[in-house]
């Protein structure tokens, strides 16, 4: 059974401090990794999606990177609109559903 | 990318009444997700909906409580029956296009 773990739960920086989040999972084939940012009430909003060990794409003060077993969302400076739940998801390569982590909240103080 | 328009936004509904939620896709695709995410807690998903067949749901959910309809390849509803307040979350439809994956604005449903 697919297990996407996210760590940590919430974590809390101040204006300009630079932190990464982790996404540990475990699949028996990996189609593609996620992230999403999810703000209060709202629908999560696409953010990366990675393939393969070894990958990394970057917007803004993001930067997602993959490795075999786990997957790191970099920020960057972060500002206080960077605040928001991030989520992450595996696709599996013989599905097409998603399996979703428990989400880190990020809250990011001026 | 894929443009998802769900609807409602939100509702409060009394006890044992029950809502249908709508969701239409700006393109054609097979399969659409459903998915519920409680208070504070992440996404869940409830069922996948085939345009022309029933619904697989997930373990822990049912068709009775849960009906969905798949009438074409853009448009899926979700009915949550007989709600109780511990329906109250946000339900979510989805698609997977290519290997991205699109969500609706969300639904967020309160039970009185």
């Amino acid at each position: 059974e697919d297990q996407v773990t996210q760590s940590p739960e919430a974590l809390r920086l101040q204006e300009g401090e630079s932190s990464s989040l982790n996404c540990s999972y475990t699949v028996s084939g990996l189609r593609g990794l996620f992230w999403y940012r999810q703000d209060p009430g709202k629908g999560p909003e696409f953010l990366f999606t990675l393939y393969s060990a070894g990958e990394e794409k970057e917007k803004e003060r993001l930067k997602a990177t993959l490795t075999k077993k786990e997957s790191f969302l970099h920020i960057t400076a972060p500002k206080p609109e960077d605040s928001a739940t991030y989520l992450c998801a595996v696709l599996e390569t013989s599905g097409s559903r998603l399996t979703f982590g428990e989400g880190t909240q990020l809250t990011v103080n001026p | 990318s894929a443009v998802i328009s769900q609807k409602p936004s939100r509702d409060i509904c009394q006890r044992g009444t029950s809502l249908t939620i709508q969701c239409q896709v700006d393109s054609q695709v097979t399969m659409m997700f459903w998915y519920r995410q409680q208070p504070g807690q992440s996404l869940t998903l409830i069922a996948t909906a085939n345009q022309g067949s029933e619904a697989t749901y997930e373990s822990g959910f049912v068709i009775d409580k849960f009906p969905i309809s798949r009438p074409n390849l853009t448009f899926s509803t979700l009915t949550v029956s007989n709600m109780s307040p511990e329906d109250s979350s946000i339900y979510l439809c989805s698609v997977v296009m290519a290997t991205q994956a699109f969500f609706g604005q969300g639904t967020r449903l309160t039970v009185v």
